[in-house]
């Protein structure tokens, strides 16, 4: 089955300053793999995705991620925080080989601070 | 511009009690999903759906029933509610390349 290990549960980052959270994943094929950001008591927004094609994704906020199918890894890195980056992230990959119609299995979450 | 819309937002049960959460999208998408988010536990998928008149189980499912009646809407049921039935739950949308979530129902089972 598939699977996702965000190692990190916590992250504290100063602002301005670079940042990567790491995520690792297992699936036999070609993963569809996501990330989203949680603010405190809102829903998921979407930052980015990759299916194929360039292993290097850009996604919204200036946030962007690499994908290591060597590593089984999907990282995500932003080269300067501001403080309203503070909130959870989540990385994802898709559930079975349907194309992702049968939703997706999340990571436990990295809950990111910014100091100022 | 209302996307993913889950309501109620916040409700409190008694052990027993019985409910539902209703989704509605305006997307037109095939694919829908309940999930539940626990602190530590990341989100888990609880049932799904791929298209009208369709359900499926997903890793959570025990306790919880699910209807697709018409393809904007999904439901919920909690037939006797359980304190381990506390959570935030969220319903999303998809297309299967992109999934959109709601806002999340905050609910508390006493």
């Amino acid at each position: 089955a598939q699977s996702v290990t965000q190692p990190d549960i916590h992250i504290t980052v100063s602002e301005g300053a670079s940042l990567e959270l790491r995520c690792n994943y297992s699936y036999g094929a070609t993963p569809y793999l996501f990330w989203y950001v949680q603010s405190p008591g809102q829903g998921l927004q979407l930052l980015l995705k990759y299916f194929s094609g360039d292993t290097l994704v850009q996604g919204i906020k200036g946030f962007e991620a690499e994908f290591k199918r060597s590593q089984s890894s999907f990282n995500l890195r932003k080269p300067s925080v501001h403080w309203s980056d503070a909130a959870e992230y989540f990385c994802a990959v898709v559930r079975g080989s349907g194309g992702g119609a049968d939703g997706l299995t999340f990571g436990k979450g990295t809950h990111l601070i910014i100091q100022p | 511009n209302a996307g993913v819309t889950q309501t109620p937002k916040f409700r409190v049960l008694k052990t027993g009690q019985s409910m539902t959460l209703l989704c509605a999208q305006d997307m037109n998408h095939e694919y829908m999903y309940w999930y539940r988010q626990d602190p530590g536990m990341g989100l888990r998928l609880i049932h799904y759906s791929v298209g009208e008149g369709t359900t499926a189980k997903g890793e959570v499912p025990d306790g919880y029933n699910v209807s697709r009646l018409k393809k904007q809407n999904f439901l919920l049921g909690l037939e006797s509610a359980a304190p381990s039935q506390t959570s935030v739950y969220f319903c999303a949308s998809g297309t299967g390349n992109t999934i959109y979530f709601g806002e999340g129902s905050w609910l508390t089972v006493v």
